[in-house]
């Protein structure tokens, strides 16, 4: 049973297209963490959400922690060939000394 | 070192052989964490180090897997008696400290074929 869970699985867009993919639980979590990773490399961090439902915004993209700190989602606006890759939603639910686990994922293809 | 690195990148073995994955966290990380990622999948969580103990061994997926962590710095992933669905990308990452949101780095991986 997954913990998080990601959708869609896999987005495939042409280039210019907005988008929004969602990372949802049924657990409430002390802190939100979305990555990116790209074929043989490991998961880069793009941000960190700990407080409901704030909003932080890393150029295209925009990151939402739900209110009540059991969802998040990831909006890319424009998106580019650049943004492509597998965009992972991770959590931790404890405050502190507690392991981080991740979601299953959302394969994204943007098509020039 | 700049990041964390493992070694080897790739391991190819055959079934039933022991295999070691080492880890070497950014210099000064307290907290080291494994990984297990199937092809085009999320991260299956294995176990976590705080310093060098590990008080979360429970996503570790038999008993043919152990991990150590010595001096607080380098870990090694033992897969005893491998088999073929042992067959995976291990990653390692390390983090500054313990607090929930800590940013965590991630070495490349270590690609292992059972053959």
């Amino acid at each position: 049973t997954q913990l998080l869970e990601q959708s869609p699985q896999f987005l495939s867009i042409q280039e210019g297209e907005n988008l929004t993919v969602y990372c949802n639980s049924s657990s409430v979590f002390s802190s939100l963490q979305w990555y990116r990773q790209e074929p043989g490399e490991g998961p880069v961090l793009l941000v960190t959400v700990v407080t409901g439902g704030e909003v932080k915004k890393l150029k295209r993209l925009t990151f939402q922690f739900g209110d009540a700190r059991k969802d998040s989602s990831l909006h890319i606006t424009a998106a580019q060939p650049g943004d492509t890759g597998l965009y992972l939603c991770a959590g931790a639910r404890k405050t502190s000394y507690d392991k981080v686990i991740f979601g299953p994922g959302t394969s994204l293809s943007v098509i020039p | 070192g700049a990041g964390v690195s493992q070694s080897p990148s790739n391991k190819v073995t055959e079934k039933g052989k022991d295999v070691e994955l080492r880890c070497d966290p950014i210099s000064g990380h307290t907290a080291l964490y494994w990984y297990r990622q199937s092809l085009g999948q999320g991260l299956e969580f294995l176990i976590y180090f705080q310093g060098n103990s590990a008080p979360d061994k429970s996503g570790l997926p038999s008993d043919r897997f152990s991990a150590e962590r010595t001096g607080g710095s380098v870990s090694t992933l033992t897969i005893q008696r491998t088999q073929q669905e042992d067959s995976a990308v291990y990653l390692c990452a390390s983090s500054l400290g313990y607090r929930a949101g800590e940013k965590l780095f991630f070495g490349s991986g270590t690609q292992l074929s059972v053959l």
